[in-house]
């Protein structure tokens, strides 16, 4: 059972670049979430999504856009990344569990 | 203006002695806390949570602590060992959709 999958696991982005952020998961877990971690900070949610077709913003959204096209998925994109973007991402899901964490993509914007 | 406060980011604790960490929140209408453990270069990992109906809840070694009208909790970890070495998140939940809120974490370091 792999739970939340997210790659790349490190990338690194020149300013102006676009990448998308990949997440699923396999525990059919209605709620998924994205968070940014900065150094030194908690988690801030980007976005998160209650099924799929349905997307919320949350506190961080600027520079950011997801889709939900089906339940496993949640992919978040970067459409000009910029210095400030430099982060740990993790996405998470749930069901009635708490929520459960991927490994996280580090992610450097140069 | 953050919600959730872990005003200390690090805390060291001698092997098989008592962890205690701390956790402040200002919003009313959280009624859920959890705490997450973080191993380098992993996601976070649930370990314990408390409804607000409750002012202590239990896990082997793992005891969180509710004052409501103090608005703070805490993590007791009993006896701590070299594996619970780790960044803790305290999180916070009003029951809705849009997920947790997280204070900023605190390393435990245990020494031997």
């Amino acid at each position: 059972n792999a739970g939340v999958t997210q790659t790349p696991k490190f990338r690194i982005l020149k300013i102006g670049q676009s990448m998308t952020l990949q997440c699923t998961q396999d525990m059919n877990h209605n709620y998924m979430y994205w968070y940014r971690q900065d150094p030194g900070m908690g988690l801030k949610l980007i976005y998160y999504s209650v099924g799929a077709g349905i997307t919320d913003k949350g506190e961080v959204p600027n520079g950011y856009n997801v889709s939900r096209s089906t339940t496993e998925d949640f992919p978040l994109r970067l459409e000009l990344a910029a210095p400030s973007q430099t982060s740990v991402y993790f996405c998470a899901s749930r069901g009635r569990t708490p929520l459960h964490f991927g490994n996280g993509t580090r992610l450097t914007v140069t | 203006d953050q919600q959730v406060k872990q005003n200390s980011p690090s805390l060291s604790v001698q092997e098989g002695r008592i962890s205690i960490l701390n956790c402040d929140y200002t919003n009313s209408m959280f009624d859920y806390f959890l705490w997450y453990k973080k191993y380098p270069a992993e996601g976070p990992t649930f370990l314990i949570s408390i409804s607000s109906i409750k002012d202590k809840n239990e896990d082997g070694r793992f005891t969180v602590f509710l004052n409501k009208s103090a608005k703070h909790l805490s993590l007791h970890i009993v006896p701590s060992q070299p594996g619970d070495s780790a960044v803790y998140f305290c999180a916070a939940s009003g029951g809705g959709a849009d997920g947790l809120t997280f204070g900023k974490g605190t390393h435990l370091i245990i020494q031997p």
